[in-house]
């Protein structure tokens, strides 16, 4: 069965840090860009990172840009998204998702499929 | 950043009503255009990709239309497992964007 399986997730005080982790299951990461979404409470959708097949390329979103790092362990299956300087706006719940192509803006269409089940993050003092 | 605006944000519809959920982008993003599908306490599902293929698994009462900035989803014959909230979702530049969602509830 192809999945991915989130793990990290918890609750932090502002300033600290915390690290998501994703492993895939069913097939392998190493072709495929790959992403985190978040999603606040009662909110809609909003994507956080990306990064390419070999790690080569990482994109971000404004709001998390320098505070955030997307990295993947193509060894281990398993990508990542170390959260520093977390903010009390950063509580979410994480997603991780697989691109279906190997990097994004490329010019050809990408999609998300499948997504990992979700990881709660919490920031308050 | 290309702003994604979806409309209507919430509707009403009884089961077999057709269902129509528009995605305007604020500038043209060819067909770099998804619609997810999101149930309460779940994940995300991927519906339509490259604004109007059907993902393997989906049911065939739902498709996409659109380019450039005007998409459509579509729901045919709305069953009781399709009550959920529906996003779309640019790829064409960063930062990838998602639409503010459509709740489809039941009448």
């Amino acid at each position: 069965q192809v999945q991915l399986v989130g793990s990290g997730g918890g609750v932090v005080q502002p300033g600290r840090s915390l690290r998501l982790s994703c492993t895939a299951s069913g097939f392998t990461l190493v072709t495929y860009a790959l992403h985190w979404v978040r999603q606040p409470p009662g909110k809609g959708l909003e994507w956080v990172a990306a990064i390419s097949y070999d790690g080569g390329k990482t994109y971000y979103a404004d709001s998390v840009k320098g505070r955030f790092t997307i990295s993947r362990d193509n060894s281990k299956n398993s990508f990542y998204l170390q959260m520093d300087s977390l903010r009390t706006e950063d509580t979410a719940i994480y997603y991780c998702a697989r691109d279906l192509h190997f990097d994004i803006l490329t010019g050809y269409p990408n999609w998300f499929d499948p997504w990992g089940q979700g990881d709660r993050v919490t920031v308050s003092s | 950043d290309i702003q994604m605006t979806q409309s209507p944000s919430s509707l009403s519809a009884s089961i077999e009503d057709r269902v129509t959920i528009t995605c305007r982008a604020s500038q043209s993003i060819g067909s770099h255009l998804n619609w997810y599908q999101q149930k309460p306490g779940r994940a995300p599902r991927l519906l339509i990709y490259a604004a109007s293929s059907l993902q393997t698994g989906v049911p065939a009462r739902f498709s996409g239309s659109g380019s450039g900035t005007d998409f459509t989803l579509t729901i045919n014959s709305l069953q009781p497992e399709d009550f959920a909230t529906y996003y779309c979702q640019q790829t064409y530049s960063t930062p990838l964007t998602f639409g503010g969602g459509t709740k489809v509830a039941i009448k």
